[in-house]
């Protein structure tokens, strides 16, 4: 089983709310991302969690928190987010943190519009 | 660091038709080479990968990749595609940094 479960799939807020974005995978992975994705461009990194402990933050606005709760799961907690931050939320897992061959497998992703 | 460069933003090709998605990376350090697909509105699916070893990597869906290392290139081909290959396509790499993908090759596949 090599699956990535994010919720929700579709989230609409206002600039003013408070919502999370959800991920869980039971591979047994120990590094879990968190990419944002524009329409027609990659996946850009935004953090990534090796054990649980947060190894990377590419300069993320701290209107984005993650939070790993476990190694099971992931969240991103978003607040007063900008039109511009509406995009597809992807989350990913690896066996093991750190740049490598393991492959990163990703979820199907949150689309997230913000108004 | 490494960077990818995807030499076609768009590549139009007749079903039964064979292809080739071009692939160039830049890095000072060993690499890891994948190519992922994303079909319309889906996250994104591993086609295959390259660690070490045999430089002509088969993956999923019928795709191959070759490496070379001295043209720093991992093109992917297929000798025959069909409807159902229309997506983007990404080529990504890593090596002592996280995965850093290129900006990605939409394959449009016409009946």
């Amino acid at each position: 089983d090599t699956e990535v479960t994010q919720t929700p799939k579709h989230l609409v807020m206002g600039m003013t709310n408070k919502k999370s974005l959800k991920c869980e995978q039971h591979m047994g992975h120990r590094a879990m991302y968190w990419y944002k994705q524009k329409a027609k461009k990659p996946p850009e990194l935004m953090f990534v969690y090796s054990y649980e402990k947060l190894s990377i933050n590419e300069s993320v606005p701290s209107r984005f928190s993650p939070e790993c709760p476990n190694s099971s799961l992931l969240n991103l907690h978003l607040h007063a987010l900008q039109p511009e931050d509406s995009a597809l939320y992807l989350c990913a897992s690896s066996q093991v943190p750190g740049p490598s061959g393991n492959t990163i497998y990703f979820g199907e992703g949150s689309w997230l519009t913000v108004v | 660091a490494q960077s990818v460069t995807q030499l076609d933003s768009q590549v139009p090709v007749f079903e039964e038709a064979p292809v080739e998605l071009r692939c160039n990376y830049s890095s000072s350090v060993s690499v890891y080479l994948f190519w992922y697909v994303q079909y319309p509105n889906q996250g994104l699916q591993l086609l295959l990968k390259y660690l070490s070893g045999s430089t002509l990597v088969k993956g999923i869906n019928g795709f191959e990749a070759e490496f070379n290392k001295s043209q720093t290139s991992f093109h992917l081909r297929k000798p025959s595609v069909h409807i159902s290959d229309t997506a983007e396509y990404f080529c990504a790499v890593s090596g002592n940094t996280p995965l850093v993908f290129g900006k990605g090759t939409r394959l449009s596949v016409i009946a």
